[in-house]
């Protein structure tokens, strides 16, 4: 058990970019979550995947942003033309589908918009 | 929609102290599940404990307990015995039990720092 991988650990890119980021969960675990939190503030739910379906989205998500998980496997988060407020760290979390099975997190992705 | 709210910001205590972190939450669902993570500077979150909210016995973990008082909607986290590797923030979150998404909803934290 390696646990949930993200990469990058830091992007800085200038706004108006698009960027990736990139999570591997726990290898047995089907659901995959995504979370942001900016600085001072609890995480927030972003989307949710259970095998490579996309069952959930936030309102948070809006259209400039994207996720994927083609195989059920690793996910995408993609955001495209980044704005300021985009600046935040992005979560990645990972459990088994199971009954109510705890969270593993990730180290996160820290986007910075100049 | 439910709603976790921390009320304080920052705590401080002296290594070997008892304290206690607050936490309460607003629902109309009877099944959830609450947690409390921890967030240590620059590592990622982990789960400290979590509590079924059809159990009336309170969790406990090593050092660590919650007192969980369903009617008031509360849930505070009690550490004993600090030590300094329990530095960090401290996220209360509650999940429906929901064969769905079974996202967490996440307080503002608390910065707890235990002093040498």
């Amino acid at each position: 058990d390696t646990g949930v991988s993200q990469n990058p650990r830091h992007k800085i890119t200038k706004r108006g970019q698009n960027v990736t980021f990139r999570c591997d969960p726990i290898s047995e675990h089907n659901r995959l979550y995504w979370y942001r939190q900016t600085l001072g503030q609890g995480p927030e739910f972003l989307t949710y995947f259970q095998n490579e379906a996309q069952l959930e989205k936030s309102r948070l998500l809006s259209d400039r942003f994207s996720a994927e998980r083609p195989k059920g496997s690793f996910s995408t988060l993609e955001i495209q033309r980044t704005e300021q407020g985009d600046s935040a760290m992005y979560l990645c979390a990972s459990s088994l589908g199971q009954g109510t099975q705890p969270q593993h997190f990730g180290d996160g992705t820290r986007l910075s918009i100049l | 929609a439910q709603t976790v709210t921390q009320s304080q910001p920052e705590m401080s205590v002296q290594e070997a102290e008892t304290v206690t972190l607050s936490c309460t939450y607003d629902t109309s669902e009877n099944n959830y599940y609450l947690f409390w993570y921890k967030q240590p500077p620059s590592r990622q979150m982990i789960l400290v404990i979590r509590q079924e909210a059809y159990k009336q016995q309170n969790a406990t973990e090593n050092r660590f307990s919650v007192n969980f008082q369903k009617a008031a909607k509360s849930f505070s986290l009690k550490i004993s015995d600090s030590q300094l590797g329990d530095t960090a923030m401290y996220f209360c979150a509650f999940m429906k039990h929901d064969q769905g998404a079974q996202k967490l909803v996440f307080g503002q934290g608390t910065r707890l720092t235990i002093n040498p």
